[in-house]
Formats: structure tokens, sequence, C-alpha cells
């Protein structure tokens, strides 16, 4: 059964940079799929922030490629997301996933991020 | 604002059944055979209820089913039981790896 579990600080200050992180067990990140970050504001909706491909290569919701980072880091078996100059409206819960084709089939749990200073 | 457009609250009471509506345009939905749609209770991850229009994962009851038709794919749970009660969102392929979800939809068994 392929698990994730997101990482990560709770509380980032305005125009600093987020960094949270994603290990997954039960599959090796190097052998296949897309892997990818979603968030969803409190009360909201989900919003695709982008994938990352076994092979490094990168894909980002383009109102937020500005600004977001996705890496591998296959030798922890983990992938991480960066989203730099952030304000109040990037308060949400993060959720990490795998991706297959169109869809995300495991889900982390989320991790809350607030932004306040 | 989203990409795909749902409408916010749907109800049915048990053994009924509901359809929601996911509506996109001719680059997304129109286009492509890839929608998916997520279940999701309070305070949980989502969890993949139908894939690739109408394909239901492993251990989704087939009371779930979906279908699309132009602009517009939809998502319909007949036989409506009380753990049905949930948020339920779209998703759908948009070209270039790009995906996009609707606002979602509050599901309520009366």
């Amino acid at each position: 059964q392929v698990r994730l579990q997101e990482s990560g600080p709770g509380l980032v200050k305005p125009s600093e940079t987020l960094s949270l992180t994603c290990a997954v067990s039960g599959y090796a990140i190097s052998s296949g799929y897309y892997w990818g970050w979603i968030r969803q504001p409190p009360g909201k909706g989900l919003e695709w922030i982008g994938s990352i491909f076994h092979s490094g290569a990168t894909f980002y919701n383009p109102s937020l490629k500005s600004r977001v980072t996705i890496s591998l880091d296959t030798s922890q078996n983990q992938f991480s997301l960066r989203v730099t100059s952030v304000t109040a409206a990037d308060a949400a819960v993060y959720y990490c996933a795998r991706r297959y084709g169109d869809h995300h089939d495991f889900w982390g749990q989320g991790t809350l991020v607030t932004v306040s200073s | 604002q989203s990409a795909l457009t749902q409408p916010p609250s749907a109800s049915g009471s048990p053994g009924q059944s509901v359809t929601i509506s996911c509506t996109g345009t001719n680059s997304d939905v129109g286009t492509y055979d890839y929608v998916s749609w997520y279940q999701q209770h309070p305070g949980k991850a989502p969890k993949l209820m139908i894939y690739e229009v109408n394909k239901r994962p492993s251990g989704v009851p087939d009371r779930f089913s979906g279908s699309k038709s132009g602009n517009t794919a939809s998502l319909t749970v007949s036989g409506l039981q009380a753990e049905d009660e949930a948020d339920y969102y779209c998703s759908s392929y948009a070209g270039y790896t790009n995906l996009g979800f609707g606002g979602g939809t509050k599901l309520t068994v009366l």
C-alpha cells in the first residue's frame, strides 16, 4: 500500500518561503508516476499546485508557476514543495499525492499552513 | 475562481439517486475524457471515486457512476446512504499536464 506523509512548518511569515516535504512509503518514487501537491484554503475548494514526473520533469499551475518549485529526493524517497513570497492567500491545507495520468489515487493526510507575522 | 463549475449543494433522501454536475469548457471537459471525482469528508483527505469519466477504483461501490456530455461531466450516486454525505469535487485534465478542480458540491443526505 502506498502511503504519503506531509511535514513542514505550520506557520510561515508573510513574504517568506513555504517549504514542505512528502515522505513516500510502499513505492519507490523513482520507479514511475507523477508526484504532486494540491492545496485547500480553509472552507474552500481544491487547487492543483503542480506535479513532478519520476524523471524529474516538473509541471506547475500557470497561476503559481513563478513562485513554486517541486523537487525529488530519490535517496530519501520523498519530494518537496517550495512556495516563495507567501501571502495570506497561500494559507491552506497542503496535500501531497501520487498522480496517475489525470487523477490522484493516493493522498497524504494533509498539513495546515498558516501565514502570519 | 475555480476552473470547473459545480453546484454548491445537492441533496437526497436515503435510497434515492442524486446527480452532481461539473461544467467546463472546450479546453478541458469537452476535449478530454479525463474527468475524475473525489469525495471528501470533513477533516479528511479527498478520496478518488471516479477517474477517466466513468471508471471506478477498486473498493468504490458501484452506486457511484460517472458520465460526460459535451462540456459537462456528471457524478451519480444511487441508493444514497448516510455515509455518502460529504463534499464532492470534480477535476479535469486541461492539456500540457494541467489540471483543474471544481469548486465542490456539498451532498446532504436528508
